[in-house]
Order: C-alpha cells, then sequence, then structure tokens
C-alpha cells in the first residue's frame, strides 16, 4: 500500500529556530518522488522541495532543505532560520512513479512561528 | 517558477446552480491537470485526473456526472460542479503538471465554493 505519514498536526517554534517536519512514507515501487508544499492560510499550495528515491545527495532549496533516509523510508522536512512568514499547513506528498501520476499527500502539520 | 491560474476564487450560488471552475497553465503546457477538493483542516482529496483530450479519469465515489471536467486544451482544464447543493460546498484546487518523472505539480490558488 501506498502511504505518507505526517504524525505532527501542530508545531510551535520560537523565530529564528530551525524546525523539522517529520514525515514517512511507505511503497513498494523501487522509484518514486517526495515533496513538500507549503499551504499558507490563503490556501494556495506552494511547491518547496523534491527528492527523488534515487538521488544520492539531500535536496535543498535555500532555508528548506530534505532530510532524505531511503533505509527508514523517512523524508523530513527541515526549515532553517525560521520566520513569521512561515506559519503554514506544510504537506508532504509521494509520487510512486509506477501509478504514473497520482501523488498521494499526507494529512498536514500546522507550523506556528511565534515571535 | 511555473504559473497556474485558477478561477474564480471564491463562489457563492444558489443550491441547484452549477458552476464552473477554470484553471489554466500560463507559462507552460500541461500534459496532466488535476482536481482536488479539501475539507477544512483537512488534506487534499484527489478527484480526478485529467490528460488533454482524453477523458478523465475520476477517483473512486467521485460522481462524474456530478463533477464534470473537460481537458480541452494543454493549458485549460475546466470543473463543473452540476447542479450544486450545500454538501458540494468546499475548497476546490486544480493542478497541473508537464511530463512525468520529477516534475512536481503545481498548483492553482483554489476556488473556495459556498453554496447557499
Amino acid at each position: 500500500a501506498q502511504k505518507i505519514t505526517q504524525t505532527q498536526p501542530g508545531m510551535f517554534v520560537q523565530e529564528k529556530e530551525a524546525v523539522t517536519l517529520d514525515c514517512t512514507y511507505d511503497t513498494s515501487d523501487p522509484s518514486y518522488g517526495l515533496f513538500w508544499y507549503k499551504q499558507p492560510s490563503s490556501g494556495e499550495m506552494i511547491f518547496l522541495i523534491y527528492q527523488g528515491s534515487y538521488d544520492q545527495q539531500n535536496a535543498t532549496e535555500g532555508r528548506y532543505s530534505l532530510n532524505f533516509q531511503k533505509a527508514r523510508k523517512s523524508a523530513n522536512l527541515v526549515i532553517s532560520a525560521s520566520q513569521l512568514g512561515d506559519s503554514a499547513m506544510y504537506f508532504c506528498a509521494m509520487r510512486p512513479y509506477s501509478s504514473a501520476s497520482k501523488i498521494i499527500f499526507g494529512s498536514g502539520t500546522r507550523l506556528s512561528i511565534r515571535p | 517558477g511555473a504559473v497556474v491560474s485558477q478561477h474564480p476564487s471564491w463562489v457563492i450560488c444558489k443550491s441547484g446552480t452549477s458552476v464552473k471552475i477554470e484553471c489554466r497553465s500560463l507559462d507552460f503546457q500541461a500534459t496532466t491537470m488535476f482536481w482536488y477538493r479539501q475539507f477544512p483542516k483537512q488534506s487534499l482529496m484527489l478527484m480526478a485526473t485529467s490528460n488533454e483530450g482524453s477523458k478523465a479519469t475520476y477517483e473512486q465515489g467521485v460522481e462524474k456526472d456530478k463533477f464534470l471536467i473537460n481537458h480541452a486544451s494543454l493549458t485549460l482544464s475546466t470543473l463543473t460542479v452540476t447542479s450544486a447543493h450545500p454538501e458540494d460546498s468546499s475548497f476546490y484546487i486544480c493542478s497541473a503538471r508537464f511530463g512525468a518523472g520529477s516534475q512536481p505539480q503545481h498548483f492553482g490558488d483554489g476556488t473556495r465554493l459556498s453554496i447557499l
């Protein structure tokens, strides 16, 4: 079965601290992609970062990095030096390439940054 | 980056009305478009997947006669909620992707649909 699990429904973090959002996944596909999206209260979904299952290095995009541990099937998002504007819902997602199209979303983590 | 435009952003209408939502990829050709529904404080639920020029593939439990999807071109897909009722009130969000593999899906800003 294909599944994404985000075990943290909500998190509070002090501004300027680093934060790690957990994500574990389950798939029998040998090839897949992992994504993180941010959804502010306004509703739009913003693509943050991508990690391919065969990528040797962890993906980084500015203040975002993905801590990819394939053996543990985890793909945690790390946000360094958090900012007030980082407060949002964060969704981890996976697309097993055998399914051709479907991307599977986790239940999300609501991140709140305290000033 | 890739831009997906969704229109309208907010709709309020009476029960029984049909509502059309447009999703456009502005700077790339979207070979595949997706329609999602999101209830408050929940994750996205995939409703259907559409490839340009083909009939949409609906997820189990989604009424294809209720939610009509048209993907007439590589830059436009529409979702029509026919004879909408209050239970259809939700946040609808589209996404588009060019090609396959590692290409991410790019999302529209969503449409808040409220049926009175």
